[in-house]
């Protein structure tokens, strides 16, 4: 089955620590995009890449940190710059253009303790 | 920046009764794209408006584009349950070819 996986879907750190989410796709999909989703609000895109060993911050860059050395991988590392780290986090792919729809990962609910 | 403004934020609805979310932008809009979101799920695309004052219909759904494409609309005809969820509506970044710019979203609760 084509899809978007994240793993692990629920993860507890202890404030301080760095932690890796990780994003894979077998949509062979170039764009790939990582949200922060607060509780009762809406997407706040973090980075985003259009093509392995490039991407692009968004609107809430700050204390994240991203790479994409393979189309398929794009995992995300939230740093202890982050002041409030504890979100839910997605994954998204697309075909290049903002115009096409994105495909969603199942999400990883973060927890900092 | 760029906005796309959704209201309302909530809708309680009995089971049977019709729901409505309304995205509006102060920017023409090149397209517009509708997604929804079940509880502790991952949004899921629904469709795509391109036209401007077009009108599409899935089953129950009913989504229209404005005639500025400047404002779209989703509408339910008689909700169930599993209508339950929050539904995003998202608009491309006139800044960006690769950035979608969402809407905050209207949650759909059905009263017990």
């Amino acid at each position: 089955d084509g899809g978007i996986t994240q793993s692990p879907k629920y993860l507890f750190r202890k404030e301080g620590q760095n932690v890796t989410l990780s994003c894979e796709q077998n949509l062979n999909h170039d764009a790939m995009y990582w949200y922060r989703q607060d509780p009762g609000q809406g997407l706040r895109l973090i980075y985003y890449s259009q093509i392995v060993n490039d991407f692009q911050k968004g609107d809430i860059a700050e204390g994240y940190s991203v790479s994409r050395e393979k189309k398929e991988s794009f995992p995300l590392t939230v740093t202890s710059a982050q002041k409030n780290p504890t979100a839910f986090y997605l994954c998204a792919s697309s075909i290049l253009g903002s115009h096409n729809e994105q495909f969603f990962g199942p999400g990883t609910r973060l927890t900092v303790l | 920046g760029q906005q796309v403004m959704q209201i309302p934020q909530y809708q309680h609805v009995q089971e049977g009764e019709d729901f409505t979310t309304y995205c509006n932008s102060s920017t023409t809009l090149s397209n517009i794209q509708w997604y929804k979101q079940r509880p502790g799920g991952h949004p899921v695309f629904l469709i795509q408006l391109v036209k401007s004052g077009e009108v599409k219909k899935q089953k129950r759904l009913t989504f229209q584009f404005g005639e500025a494409k400047k404002n779209s609309s989703l509408h339910i005809t008689a909700t169930q349950t599993t209508d339950v969820g929050t539904y995003f509506c998202a608009a491309p970044n006139m800044d960006s070819n690769y950035q979608l710019i969402w809407g905050a979203g209207t949650k759909l609760i059905i009263k017990p």
